[in-house]
């Protein structure tokens, strides 16, 4: 159980290009998504927490216009990176909570952008 | 302000036991997970402890004190597969994780 799906698992594209990530929890409905962004040997940064029909929040730092994030049903949250420039680069990864007594965050396996 | 402190970097031999300690600051505390993540991976669970005690989990077990703001992993019988890195990641009074670098651990035959 609490098995959480990203896709796409890579992305390569041109500076200047929008990209959508989609993350599912598969066998459990997650009220509360996370996205981390995650750059080579240092810790997860949360970017925002998204709720299921509401606006997501984000932390400090981090543009919402260009990080969009939608939480439309309970098993699926996306994030759109718009106009991708290659500082963009990293591996996106979403959490989902699993709700219950204790509430553990799952991950997707995870996204690597590239932006050219 | 919020930390966590945890050594960067440890060796082990396979078949040994290694205890990855982690000490922690968190504004209100709703106990505290343990991850591991291979290189190029996201985290999977590997436990939670709320209450002060042992956790036994198969080969891994975990730790905690609140009082003291400390927790430890301990991996016996090490395999080469575990080598990846640990975090500890403390819950604060927002329910929200807290992140560190993680511990990596690397594992010699």
């Amino acid at each position: 159980g609490a098995v959480v799906s990203q896709h796409p698992s890579w992305v390569i594209c041109k500076s200047g290009t929008s990209v959508k990530i989609e993350c599912r929890s598969l066998d459990f409905q997650a009220t509360t998504m996370f996205w981390y962004r995650q750059f080579p040997k240092q810790s997860l940064m949360l970017m925002a927490t998204s709720n299921e029909g509401s606006k997501a929040t984000y932390e400090q730092g981090v543009e919402k216009d260009k990080f969009l994030i939608n939480h439309a049903s309970l098993t699926l949250s996306t994030l759109t990176v718009t106009s991708a420039h290659p500082e963009d680069s990293s591996f996106y990864i979403c959490s989902a909570n699993s709700g219950g007594e204790v509430e553990t965050q799952y991950f997707g396996p995870g996204t690597r952008l590239l932006v050219l | 302000g919020q930390n966590i402190d945890q050594p960067t970097e440890m060796t082990a031999t396979e078949g040994a036991i290694v205890q990855i300690n982690c000490t922690y600051q968190t504004s209100g505390f709703n106990g505290l997970f343990w991850y591991q993540q291979h290189a190029g991976e996201a985290p999977t669970f590997l436990s939670y402890n709320v209450l002060d005690g042992l956790e036994e989990k198969g080969r891994f077990s975990s730790f905690l004190s609140r009082s003291k703001g400390y927790s430890y992993l301990l991996l016996k019988e090490l395999q080469m597969k575990d080598s990846a890195s640990y975090l500890c990641a403390p819950m604060d009074s927002n329910y929200q994780l807290i992140w560190g670098a993680g511990t990596k651990l690397i594992i010699k035959p």
